[in-house]
């Protein structure tokens, strides 16, 4: 089956540090990869769709500025928290879909805390 | 904007059957997923709805009717390990990109 992993699964970081987060496509390729926050008890809320080769694109209420998404490959997607806060300290899911069907594959999550 | 509502939880007994509702409002519709999800986990998928009726698969079976924007999860022969949160999420063909969004969620105490 489909599986997508992501690095690391769990990260504690000084205010004002920037955490890079991987999210990997291991046996498919995925034109597009979602970035998903989730807080304790509360439900995912997409914070962009990131397509390989062109610029991310983010909901509304998501500072770009943020929250960097790169998408170089077709197995490989980062989202960087720069300049991190502790409001932002939350789950950080991804997913990819393969396009064939309509099921989107998630990553485990990373945890992020921010001191 | 994007609404979707399912009520926040649920308690039943092992062996019994709970419906879960979810109600939606998007500006596009493609279908109604179901995903899976424990404590500290990443939610995983359960059933897809593109078309109205009834999806079965194994224990779980999906509904959808478009008409009504409403669609429920019906979980039978509950076991203590579907003790999860539960969220629909709908996917939404605007802008080319097929985005999910995801319910409130709907947590499922399962007891002895």
């Amino acid at each position: 089956g489909a599986v997508v992993s992501q690095h690391p699964s769990w990260v504690i970081c000084k205010s004002g540090t920037s955490v890079k987060i991987e999210c990997r496509s291991l046996d498919f390729q995925a034109t597009t990869m979602f970035w998903y926050r989730q807080f304790p008890k509360q439900s995912l809320m997409l914070m962009a769709t990131s397509n390989e080769g062109s610029k991310a694109t983010y909901e509304q209420g998501v500072e770009k500025d943020k929250f960097l998404i790169n998408h170089a490959s077709l197995t490989l997607s980062t989202l960087t928290v720069t300049s991190a806060h502790p409001e932002d300290s939350s789950f950080y899911i991804c997913s990819a879909r393969t396009g064939r069907n309509n099921e989107q594959f998630f990553g485990p999550g990373t945890r992020l805390t921010v001191l | 904007g994007q609404s979707l509502e399912q009520p926040s939880e649920v308690t039943a007994v092992e062996g019994a059957i709970v419906q879960i509702n979810c109600t939606y409002q998007t500006s596009g519709f493609y279908g109604l997923s179901w995903y899976q999800q424990h404590d500290g986990g990443a939610p995983t998928f359960l059933s897809y709805n593109a078309l109205d009726g009834l999806e079965e698969t194994g224990r779980f079976s999906s509904f959808l009717s478009r008409s009504d924007s409403y669609g429920y999860l019906l979980l039978q022969e509950l076991q203590m390990k579907d003790s999860a949160s539960y969220f629909c999420a709908v996917r939404d063909p605007s802008d080319n990109f097929n985005k999910f969004y995801f319910g409130s969620g709907t947590k499922l105490n399962v007891k002895p």
